[in-house]
């Protein structure tokens, strides 16, 4: 069974990079494609993007050119890093994996990430 | 993009209860439509794809129903662990979309 686990800091500030790293486990990365999601706290489920193992990624229009997705096969992870944030990009960030590109299976835990100075 | 409108926001039912939630598109999406299950401080769990195709594992009292713009979530008869937020999600058109939850609490 895969397993996902997300890592990073946990409070950033303002106008900086958040890094988030997504380890898998129980299975390879070679394969399926690998999404991020967040939540704000109290709110609903926001698409970040994907990434296949190739390489080739997609993402929410909405968040513009902040938004880098990479994979490092070798690791076995693939990571998220969003730029420029602000209060509004305080979240759950989750990493997660479906069978499908369009819909997810399998779910990390969930890391809150703050943005606050 | 496609707006994910889900009715009601909060449902209050009693175990035993049949309980139905509704999903609407604001364009069609054909039966590209996933449910999921969210419970205080978890991940989301993977319910139904495909708008109307159970996930391995999860019990048959969940049931999906709907295609183009209207959607479904019924649970048959509510037991103690279904008390939880569900979640819509369209996967037609990128990018993909959520509805903003409906909360199905005790009664």
């Amino acid at each position: 069974q895969v397993q996902l686990q997300e890592s990073g800091p946990g409070l950033v500030k303002p106008s900086e990079t958040l890094s988030l790293t997504c380890s898998v486990s129980g299975g390879s990365i070679s394969s399926y494609y690998w999404s991020w999601i967040r939540q704000p706290p109290g709110k609903g489920l926001e698409w970040i993007g994907y990434i296949y193992y190739t390489g080739s990624t997609n993402h929410n229009p909405s968040l513009k050119s902040r938004v880098t997705i990479s994979v490092d096969t070798s690791k076995n992870q693939f990571s998220l890093n969003l730029s420029s944030v602000t209060a509004a990009d305080t979240a759950v960030y989750y990493c997660a994996r479906g069978d499908n590109v369009e819909f997810f299976q399998h779910w990390g835990q969930g890391t809150l990430v703050t943005v606050s100075s | 993009d496609i707006q994910m409108t889900q009715s009601p926001s909060t449902l209050s039912a009693s175990v035993g209860d049949r309980v139905t939630i509704t999903c609407r598109a604001s364009q069609s999406i054909s039966s590209w439509l996933a449910w999921y299950q969210q419970k205080p401080g978890k991940a989301p769990n993977f319910l139904i794809y495909k708008a109307s195709s159970l996930e391995s594992g999860v019990p048959s009292r969940f049931s999906g129903s709907g295609s183009g713009t209207e959607f479904t979530l019924t649970i048959s008869s509510l037991q103690p662990d279904d008390f939880a937020t569900y979640y819509c999600q369209q996967y037609n058109v990128y990018p993909w979309t959520f509805g903003q939850g409906t909360k199905v609490e005790i009664k």
